[in-house]
């Protein structure tokens, strides 16, 4: 069975600072997808960032980036310079087969 | 443009009750999938469908039925509610399994 962990329930960055949401997964896929979504206290879900796993460059939207360790098979979120915005609830997906897999998730507090 | 739509946003059954969770989108988007969100959990897929007519078991299919007759709507049925099923349910739909999910508001079931 394929599996995503998130080892980090709760997370707590200051404003304006950088934080790293980890994230690893288990799978004896070689063509697949991860993902990072965004779930704020609205309860809407809203995709954060996407990396296909043929790429070894690693994705970045705007101060959203990943560090996708392929081998290691870890795929972790840097947030950089936090916004009172990024609050959230962060949830880890890995993609293969048509379907998807999410992990626990990690609650991110912003402290202003 | 709706996006995808879920009704209703909050139900409460009785054991036994049968129901279905209605989801649309007009987006025209091929792939379609139900989720539930239980507290430690994370999202786990229920049932998912790649096109009209054509639809396929998740990790936790045990309870619920779907069928997809058109692109726009993909309704989640309950056979006999169980409190086990008591849960946060998402629609979500894309173009391809391996592009951005855009999700529904969800669902708050509560079976007593």
């Amino acid at each position: 069975a394929q599996t995503v962990t998130q080892s980090q329930p709760e997370m707590s960055v200051q404003e304006a600072e950088t934080v790293t949401l980890s994230c690893t997964y288990d799978t004896s896929e070689s063509d697949y997808y991860l993902f990072w979504y965004k779930q704020p206290p609205s309860r809407q879900m809203i995709l954060v960032i996407r990396q296909e796993a043929y790429k070894q460059q690693n994705a970045t939207e705007n101060r959203f980036s990943v560090n996708f360790q392929k081998a290691a098979k870890s795929f972790s979120l840097k947030i950089s310079d936090s916004q009172l915005g990024d609050a959230a609830m962060y949830f880890c997906a890995y993609e293969a087969g048509n379907q998807f897999y999410f992990g626990t998730g990690t609650s991110l507090t912003v402290i202003p | 443009n709706a996006g995808v739509t879920q009704t209703p946003k909050f139900q409460v059954l009785k054991t036994g009750q049968s129901m279905t969770l209605q989801c649309a989108q007009d987006m025209n988007h091929e792939y379609m999938s139900w989720y539930r969100q239980d507290p430690g959990m994370g999202l786990r897929l229920i049932h998912y469908s790649v096109g009209a007519g054509i639809t396929d078991q998740g990790e936790v299919p045990n309870g619920y039925n779907v069928s997809r007759s058109t692109t726009e709507d993909f309704p989640l049925r309950l056979l006999s509610a169980a409190p086990s099923q008591t849960s946060v349910y998402f629609c979500a739909s894309s173009y391809s399994y391996r592009y951005e999910q855009y999700f529904g508001p969800g669902t708050r079931l509560t079976v007593t």
